[in-house]
């Protein structure tokens, strides 16, 4: 049981570049969400989903795509990467109904030069 | 709207009690949590708190919920240096059962 699982660790893009951040988890869970980290601002909500086909804009959603098509991946798209896009990305999965625990992927290190 | 504010920085000796504030918008939050996050790693849950509780003890770790100011705090008795770490309140939004909001995290440093 790997949990919640993020590929890759590191990735430096140029700006204008696009770019999948990918996203697993293997516990069945129906919420999943995408943070941004940014020193002094904690985690900032881009987007989230609560279940396969259904998604829906966080606190800063502009600039990133996603999509929802099975329960296990949520996949995040940066579709023209910008210096302000340079962050710690964190997926995360979230049992549905009233479960409390949120289980974070280990994140993805985004430097846009 | 809704916001989590705590502060930026906290300094204690080692083997005092840290506490570590935090405030929050949403009057209707189901849980309040503590999240803890070390060096290079993802967020970890420490606690939580429902919201019809006003205090939550798990061993060296005690949280307390004033629901009329909207306050947080987490105490952490006899802090050690594998305390040292960045704490983060969160609150999740029951419009929304998925989307929990955090606060700028609190990072605490142990002095010997």
């Amino acid at each position: 049981n790997a949990g919640v699982t993020q590929t890759p660790k590191f990735q430096v893009l140029k700006t204008g570049q696009s770019m999948t951040l990918q996203c697993a988890q293997d516990m069945n869970h129906e919420y999943m969400s995408w943070y941004r980290q940014d020193p002094g601002m904690g985690l900032r909500l881009i987007h989230y989903s609560v279940g396969a086909g259904i998604t829906d804009q966080g606190e800063v959603p502009n600039g990133y795509n996603v999509s929802r098509s099975t329960t296990e991946d949520f996949p995040l798209r940066l579709l023209s990467a910008a210096p302000s896009q340079t962050s710690v990305y964190f997926c995360a999965a979230k049992e549905g109904g009233t479960s409390y625990e949120q289980y974070f992927g280990p994140g993805t290190r985004l430097t846009v030069t | 709207g809704e916001d989590v504010e705590q502060s930026l920085f906290l300094s204690v000796r080692e083997g005092d009690s840290s506490v570590i504030n935090c405030t929050y918008t949403d009057s209707s939050s189901t849980y309040l949590y503590w999240y803890k996050q070390e060096p290079g790693a993802g967020l970890q849950l420490l606690t939580y708190i429902f919201s019809n509780m006003d205090m939550k003890q798990d061993q060296r770790l005690t949280v307390l919920l004033n629901k009329k100011d909207k306050h947080l705090s987490l105490r952490i008795a006899d802090t050690q240096t594998g305390d040292s770490a960045i704490y983060f309140c969160a609150e999740s939004i029951t419009s929304s059962a998925s989307k929990i909001i955090f606060g700028s995290g609190t990072r605490l440093s142990i002095r010997p």
